[in-house]
């Protein structure tokens, strides 16, 4: 079966650079898409097709790609920015979430 | 505006069934992509299933822990998608969240989710 693994939790400081990554096989072939999830509300799209960006999403959000591991970086991370994020992959019928990483910003 | 509205959540009996519906708009739903995706309490994101657009037939797929158990389906002429839920137990207990995706696009949109608590 897939499965997409992700740190439970990641800290930073305001100001500095946050990087979530996420890893499995299927990544090496299929894209990724990163979601995020403030408490109490539905999830958001940050990233698709593994670094595309869709309008509405602030620049200091950005992805890549290398391998099976793809890395959710958010450049100069805010207050607000502490969230669940979640990477997530759609392969043929089957369709999978990471485990979710906490950021903690402060 | 793009909204997705669910409903028909609430308490069941372990063993029980129950029928999620989200209702749609803003957007063209025939040629979107319609997913159920739960959330267990203080839990992560699990996909649940999806129903594919007209284009592609209507194909579904499930997640092996809900397989053989739970249907989705759709009616695009009232822009709803369904999720009927047989032989619930307590592990199938979560905020349900319908999803809307378009294949090569970048759009994935999520409603506000319906609670379902399977409990005796």
């Amino acid at each position: 079966s897939y499965e997409l693994t992700q740190p439970s939790s990641v800290s930073v400081s305001p100001g500095q650079t946050a990087r979530i990554t996420c890893s499995g096989h299927v990544l090496a072939k299929k894209y990724a898409r990163w979601f995020q999830q403030r408490p109490g509300q539905a999830p958001v799209m940050l990233i698709y097709k593994d670094s595309e960006g869709p309008s509405g999403i602030p620049a200091r959000f950005s992805g890549s790609s290398s391998g099976t591991t793809v890395t959710l970086t958010i450049s100069g991370a805010q207050v607000e920015d502490e969230a669940d994020y979640y990477c997530y992959c759609a392969a043929d019928k089957n369709h999978f979430f990471g485990g979710g990483t906490r950021l903690t910003v402060l | 505006e793009v909204q997705l509205v669910e409903s028909g959540g609430g308490l069941v009996q372990p063993g029980g069934s129950l029928k999620l519906s989200c209702a749609a708009s803003g957007f063209t739903f025939s040629d979107s992509a319609m997913h159920w995706v739960r959330q267990a309490p203080g839990r992560g994101l699990e996909w649940v299933s999806r129903i594919t657009a007209k284009a592609d037939n209507y194909a579904t797929s499930y997640s092996a822990s809900v397989k053989g158990r739970f249907v989705i389906s759709r009616d695009d002429s009232k822009t709803t998608v369904y999720l009927q839920m047989h032989s619930l137990n307590v592990e199938d207990t979560a905020v349900y969240y319908c999803r809307r995706t378009v294949s090569d696009y970048p759009f994935d949109h999520w409603g506000q989710g319906t609670l379902v608590t399977v409990s005796s």
